[in-house]
């Protein structure tokens, strides 16, 4: 099974960007990779998603290389209101049922 | 669409009750999932649906867990008995497809006494 691993933690200031890598080295091909954060007492919501190269949005980046063993969420400019805990989710294949494996999360304090 | 819908959102019980967790997806998503978060473990996925069919069950606990999905807007999640170390907050997410977004619900703060 694909499995993930993201830094505990990180800290930055306002108007830097952030970058938050995951590691996922079983990732099968034929699987997505999907960002989202989380706020206390709320529910994961969706940031990002790709399966390889750069994919953009309006309020993220995620940068996939070539072999997809990992993968980096990069957040232009944050804010404090970007104080929250990140995951990466990777779906894996192989072993004939689709399984959805998140990361352990990276918390990201925003410092003013 | 209100998004997802969970109930109860707080529930307090003593060891040995059984609790059921519900929920409503998002109209027209085809898959629902439960997940389970802790401090200790993180969030993890418990088992999903697809078409109202259960796909992967693989990451329920153990018997005392079950997961029914009667119609394509609702599900529950039974624990039978429960036990303490079944506090945790429980999510329950919807999509459309198997690898698009996921929209999670506020989550049940289940404590076991």
């Amino acid at each position: 099974l694909a499995k993930t691993t993201q830094p505990i933690s990180m800290d930055s200031y306002e108007g830097q960007e952030v970058n938050i890598t995951c590691s996922h080295n079983n990732i099968a091909t034929n699987d997505y990779i999907t960002w989202y954060q989380q706020f206390p007492s709320q529910g994961p919501r969706f940031i990002i998603q790709g399966y390889k190269t750069k994919v953009t949005n309006e309020v993220a980046s995620l940068f996939i290389p070539a072999d997809r063993k990992s993968s980096t969420l990069s957040l232009p400019r944050v804010s404090l209101s970007d104080t929250a805990v990140y995951y990466c989710l990777v779906g894996d294949g192989t072993s004939g049922t689709y399984k959805y494996i998140f990361g352990t999360g990276t918390r990201l304090k925003v410092l003013a | 669409d209100a998004g997802v819908i969970q109930s109860p959102r707080h529930e307090v019980t003593e060891m040995g009750q059984e609790v059921t967790l519900r929920c409503k997806p998002i109209s027209g998503h085809d898959y629902l999932f439960w997940y389970r978060q802790t401090m200790m473990r993180g969030l993890e996925l418990l088992i999903y649906f697809n078409n109202n069919v259960p796909i992967d069950d693989s990451g329920m606990p153990e018997d005392r867990f079950s997961a029914k999905m009667p119609n394509a807007s609702f599900s529950t999640l039974k624990i039978q008995p429960s036990e303490p170390r079944d506090s945790a907050v429980y999510f329950c997410a919807s999509s459309f497809r198997s690898n698009n977004e996921q929209f999670f619900g506020p989550g049940t703060r289940l404590t076991v006494l």
